[in-house]
């Protein structure tokens, strides 16, 4: 099956700091790729859309600048949170889109735990 | 726009018994659906997904849920549940012209001895 990695799979850092998780599709190509957020307990809220060659598209209420996408190549996407905050402080999952037709499914990678202090 | 509506955030039952997880979705056009399944501290695994053909799908670890129009659910069952199928799962929709997908908020399953 298709594999999507993270890196780190969990991260701690004062507030203040800006922290990057990685997002590898390992076995395959994703032209497309998306980052989600999930706090304790609760469902996963699309942030953003991460085309690779482009910009990310960002859903509402997501602060670009405080979330920094970059997507340069078909199988790596990263996120920055920049100037971290004890309120940033959340579970990130990205997926991978493999395919590019009707069938196209999400692969889902570990997820990164992000705690500021 | 589509929406996804998991009816029970909890559901227990006994090892071995059925297990019926409810979804219900929302869509102005034909609806891809997933059934994801997320282990604590984990990322999401998918189980199944319908998108054309036999409205019966076929998962992992004996699952199976079936596309209902009429209905607008997509219901998953098990017919015997083990300890390890308590997890947290999701429900999701895509929709025509949009890629991402909407989840529902999560069922959490928790099976007894």
């Amino acid at each position: 099956g298709a594999v999507v990695s993270q890196h780190p799979s969990r991260v701690i850092c004062k507030s203040g700091t800006s922290v990057k998780i990685e997002c590898r599709s390992l076995d395959f190509q994703a032209t497309t790729m998306f980052w989600y957020r999930q706090f304790p307990k609760q469902s996963l809220m699309l942030m953003a859309t991460s085309n690779e060659g482009s910009k990310a598209t960002y859903e509402q209420g997501v602060e670009k600048d405080k979330f920094l996408i970059n997507h340069a190549s078909l199988t790596l996407s990263t996120l920055t949170v920049t100037s971290a905050h004890p309120e940033d402080s959340s579970f990130y999952i990205c997926s991978a889109r493999r395919g590019t037709g009707s069938f196209d499914t999400q692969y889902f990678g570990p997820g990164t735990r992000l705690t500021v202090l | 726009a589509q929406s996804v509506t998991q009816l029970g955030s909890h559901v227990s039952v006994s090892e071995g018994a059925l297990v019926l997880l409810r979804c219900n979705y929302s869509s102005s056009v034909p609806p891809y659906l997933f059934w994801y399944v997320q282990y604590p501290n984990q990322g999401l695994q998918l189980l199944l997904k319908y998108t054309t053909g036999a409205t019966l799908v076929k998962g992992i670890n004996g699952f199976e849920a079936e596309f209902k129009k009429s209905e607008t659910s997509f219901h998953l069952t098990k017919p015997s549940a083990h300890m390890s199928d308590a997890a947290e799962y999701f429900c999701a929709v895509i929709g025509t012209g949009r890629r991402a997908l909407t989840f529902g908020s999560g069922t959490r399953l928790q099976v007894q001895p």
